[in-house]
């Protein structure tokens, strides 16, 4: 049974580029949040996606905008980067938004 | 959701009992207590979660007071691979916002 899946693992771009992570949540799960983590910090809710609406978002600019697909996968979309926006990006998934999350390994991302 | 206070770090010895704390004194009825935990470069893992009663499964047991104003996890027997950061998070909606939690060190 897969769990939560992320890609890529690593990813270097520079300042104003424009960045796209992917998760594929654990089988059986149709919920998928997105966190940053900066360093040295907890993680960050950025926002949650459900039947492929964003049904909640934390306290992220419109910068940061997501997608989830019919198959419950889910991409996060980064524009305009900045320096602070270096960090690790986790993705959950759970059942029906349900708060027992199950985390990938996360995409670690160097803005540069 | 309610602010959590938990303590920046904490030791443990190898097969004796950790018990983590967490102060929530604002906590509202609605609220329930999360715990999760970080193992270094990997993703947060749940542990366990309760509203008022204790609760216990394979990995921890949760201790809430009868004010609700704070908790205790407790690991009944520590091993090393239980070093990790531990966070409390008092939630009612679905943004698991995670504070600076407390690093527990298990030592042989």
């Amino acid at each position: 049974d897969a769990g939560v899946t992320q890609s890529p693992t690593h990813l270097i771009k520079t300042r104003g580029q424009q960045v796209t992570l992917r998760c594929s949540p654990k089988s059986g799960h149709d919920t998928v949040s997105w966190y940053q983590q900066a360093l040295g910090q907890g993680p960050q809710f950025i926002f949650q996606y459900y039947e492929e609406e964003e049904r909640q978002r934390g306290n992220f600019p419109d910068r940061f905008s997501g997608h989830q697909f019919p198959n419950y996968s889910s991409e996060l979309n980064v524009n305009a980067l900045l320096l602070g926006d270096s960090a690790l990006y986790l993705c959950a998934s759970t059942i029906r938004l349900a708060n027992e999350q199950f985390f990938g390994p996360g995409t670690r991302l160097t803005v540069l | 959701d309610a602010k959590t206070t938990q303590p920046p770090s904490m030791d443990c010895a190898e097969g004796r009992a950790a018990n983590l704390p967490c102060n929530h004194s604002t906590i509202s009825g609605n609220e329930y207590v999360y715990w999760y935990r970080q193992i270094h470069s990997q993703g947060p893992q749940y542990i366990i979660h309760g509203l008022k009663n204790n609760e216990t499964n394979e990995m921890a047991s949760l201790i809430i007071t009868e004010d609700r104003k704070s908790s205790t996890l407790i690991l009944p027997h520590a091993t090393l691979r239980d070093t990790a950061v531990y966070y409390c998070i008092a939630l009612s909606g679905y943004a698991l916002n995670f504070g600076k939690g407390t690093s527990l060190l298990v030592t042989p």
